[in-house]
């Protein structure tokens, strides 16, 4: 079936990296995406990676993307307190032409 | 940038009234997206639509109908709503054919009924 998954929860220190981890199921994904939702407010893009790549950098962000094991990471250098917000996962779904989400980890930020 | 308008952030409805949440975007998009996000269980798609006067049903559409009988414009409906309709909704639009462009999300209209 269609899945994408997410740990809940991750709490970081301020200055230490974050490391936001996500599995999926469907080996035909052509894109998969990071979105960042703040408090009261949508989702909004953060990134996203083709499939054929197995590294993309943008600043403080790195995805990561290992085909065979159908993991993505997103990696934050530097975590800032505005970074505090959930996170979401997300492939394109081939099979049933949407786009299937994760339920998101929620980032914490501790001094 | 692409705008996604929601045109309501909070809305207070009784149960049984009929309620319309509408979206609007200004980029020319194609299809056009209704979820509603609730703790624990994420984003679930309600309806969504790849051109005007046309709907396709998501993961979860009983209770709830659409329209768009505009491009730029995609309204959700509630016929009758009830409590368990209670929760956030958000709209999101993407361009090109089927799902494949990024979605961008609008701020959300978050919906009680009491």
């Amino acid at each position: 079936g269609e899945d994408v998954e997410q740990s809940l929860f991750l709490s970081v220190r301020e200055g230490d990296s974050s490391v936001i981890n996500c599995t999926y199921t469907d080996s035909s994904s052509t894109y998969l995406y990071w979105y960042k939702q703040e408090p009261g407010a949508g989702l909004q893009l953060l990134t996203y990676i083709f499939s054929n790549m197995d590294m993309k950098q943008d600043q403080r962000l790195t995805v990561l993307l290992n085909k065979k094991d159908k993991h993505l990471s997103l990696r934050i250098a530097d975590t800032q307190t505005g970074d505090s917000a959930i996170y979401f996962c997300a492939e394109n779904h081939s099979s049933a032409s949407k786009i299937i989400f994760g339920s998101g980890t929620r980032l914490s930020i501790r001094p | 940038d692409v705008k996604v308008t929601q045109s309501s952030r909070y809305l207070v409805k009784r149960t049984g009234e009929k309620v319309f949440l509408e979206c609007v975007q200004d980029m020319d998009h194609e299809n056009m997206f209704w979820y509603r996000q609730d703790p624990g269980l994420g984003l679930r798609l309600i309806y969504f639509s790849y051109d005007v006067k046309m709907k396709e049903k998501g993961d979860i559409p009983e209770g709830y109908s659409v329209s768009r009988e505009k491009k730029e414009r995609f309204s959700l409906i509630l016929e009758s709503a009830s409590t368990n309709q209670t929760s956030m909704y958000l709209c999101a639009s993407s361009s090109g054919q089927g799902s494949n462009q990024p979605q961008h999300f609008g701020d959300g209209t978050r919906l009680s009924i009491l």
